[in-house]
């Protein structure tokens, strides 16, 4: 069975700090897919990543960082110098391979303080 | 250009009437889903196409009812429409069947049934 954690339910932060939203799944599959969605205000899904469980390099795009570790089945998303258009809920999902559904977390609400 | 667009965006309705949601992508792709956010913000999927084939159905009443004319529309119907129905539907597509990309969504429809 597949599972996704994002304890983190709701967090604060000030402009310009740095914030990690943690992600914590569990699958039976050894080749499964993690993936990150951005759901600002206005409603939209926005995809911001995708990785498959045999590549455990971490990605870093801009101010978006993420850090795939296997060993803690954990996928976790860094934003650096957070700004007030970060504020979002912002969705870990998973689909184990042979299978095209999104299994979704329960998402982080991200709120950014001018 | 609108990649993935749904009809309407607002629904408001009686309980016991029937309703339909259109959904077109202009991406390409050959898989489209539905999933369901219900006011907790959890995601969860109800139906998934493929060439237009029926791939996935999770638990949904049978009260709903998707049709795919083609691969670029998957439509939502549902029959006697109840206050739990209310929700923010959202239609989705991606590419490949098998080996889970990216899913690309709509701007959602937020049913509110009373």
């Amino acid at each position: 069975a597949q599972k996704v954690t994002q304890a983190q339910t709701e967090i604060s932060v000030v402009e310009k700090e740095d914030v990690t939203l943690d992600c914590v799944y569990e699958t039976r599959d050894t080749t499964y897919y993690l993936f990150w969605y951005k759901q600002p205000p206005s409603g939209e899904l926005v995809f911001l990543i995708r990785r498959n469980s045999f590549d455990e390099q971490n990605e870093i795009s801009g101010r978006y960082s993420w850090n795939f570790q296997k060993s803690t089945s954990s996928f976790n998303f860094t934003i650096t110098a957070s700004q007030v258009v970060d504020s979002a809920v912002y969705f870990c999902a998973l689909s184990e391979a042979g299978a095209n559904n999104l299994f979704f977390g329960t998402g982080t609400r991200l709120t950014v303080i001018p | 250009d609108t990649a993935v667009s749904q009809t309407p965006k607002y629904l408001v309705t009686q309980m016991g009437n029937d309703k339909s949601i259109k959904c077109e992508q202009n991406l390409g792709h050959d898989t489209m889903y539905w999933y369901k956010q219900d006011s907790k913000k959890f995601l969860k999927i109800m139906f998934s196409y493929n060439n237009k084939e029926l791939i996935i159905n999770e638990t949904v009443p049978n009260r709903f009812s998707p049709k795919s004319p083609d691969k670029a529309h998957l439509n939502l119907h549902i029959n006697s429409l109840e206050l739990g129905d209310s929700a923010v539907y959202f239609c989705a597509s991606s590419n490949g069947q098998g080996i889970p990309y990216e899913q690309y969504f709509g701007p959602g429809t937020r049913l509110t049934v009373t």
